[in-house]
């Protein structure tokens, strides 16, 4: 079946520093997404992708649809405390298929 | 507005009992996952539906789990009997229809299995 393979699958950073992470797969999909989870809630999508190279921003979030469809990054820029938790990369199929498959997720901690 | 509805929040019971979940997702979206995620991992669908038909139920262990949403709006997913591997988080998300890229998910319902 697909597979995401999501890496780093833990980060340890300071407080102010710049992130990236980012999802390869063999597989091609349609949608890329990115969602974070806090403990015990559920993921929150954060940025949603829809064509290849499409480069999008959210805040101090930017995340990038590769153009081969297999990949996509994800960067924090200027990390604060907050931001700690679990993010996830999850991408869409096409044909018509409505699945998404999600990544094993990175781990952030942000030390103050 | 508010979101995906989940409960219990938390649940243990023994081996061999039954147990169920329930969801009520956001008004309005047609759409319905029940996920389970595993320590670790990343959420894995169990079951999808549009309206009140399971379109999509693949991953769906259908000798121990079943699910309904009968009305089309909240869902229940029961397992029964419950075994020890079945510990996890349940989840459920709703999206509208044909934007399940966009889902939007409850805080889930965490199952211990003794």
């Amino acid at each position: 079946g697909q597979q995401l393979n999501q890496s780093p699958q833990s980060m340890f950073i300071q407080e102010g520093e710049d992130v990236s992470m980012n999802c390869t797969s063999s597989s091609i999909f349609n949608t890329w997404l990115w969602y974070k989870q806090d403990p015990g809630e559920g993921p929150v999508l954060l940025i949603a992708l829809y064509k290849a190279g499409e480069l999008t921003s959210n805040g101090r979030l930017t995340a990038q649809f590769g153009i081969t469809r297999k990949d996509s990054f994800l960067n924090i820029s200027a990390s604060i405390p907050s931001d700690v938790g679990i993010y996830f990369c999850a991408g869409q199929l096409g044909g018509g298929s409505e699945k998404l498959v999600f990544g094993k997720g990175t781990k952030l901690t942000v030390n103050p | 507005e508010a979101g995906v509805v989940q409960s219990p929040r938390y649940k243990i019971i023994e081996k061999k009992q039954p147990v169920a979940f329930w969801c009520n997702p956001i008004s309005g979206h047609n759409t319905l996952y029940w996920y389970l995620q595993n320590l670790g991992q990343g959420p894995e669908l169990l079951i999808r539906y549009e309206n009140e038909e399971a379109v999509d139920d693949s991953q769906l262990p259908k000798d121990r789990f079943s699910a309904e949403r009968l009305k089309g709006v909240d869902s229940t997913l029961k397992i029964q009997p419950a075994e020890l591997g079945d510990s996890a988080v349940y989840l459920c998300a709703s999206s509208l229809e044909g934007l399940a890229g966009e889902q939007y998910f409850g805080p889930g319902t965490r199952l211990t299995v003794t």
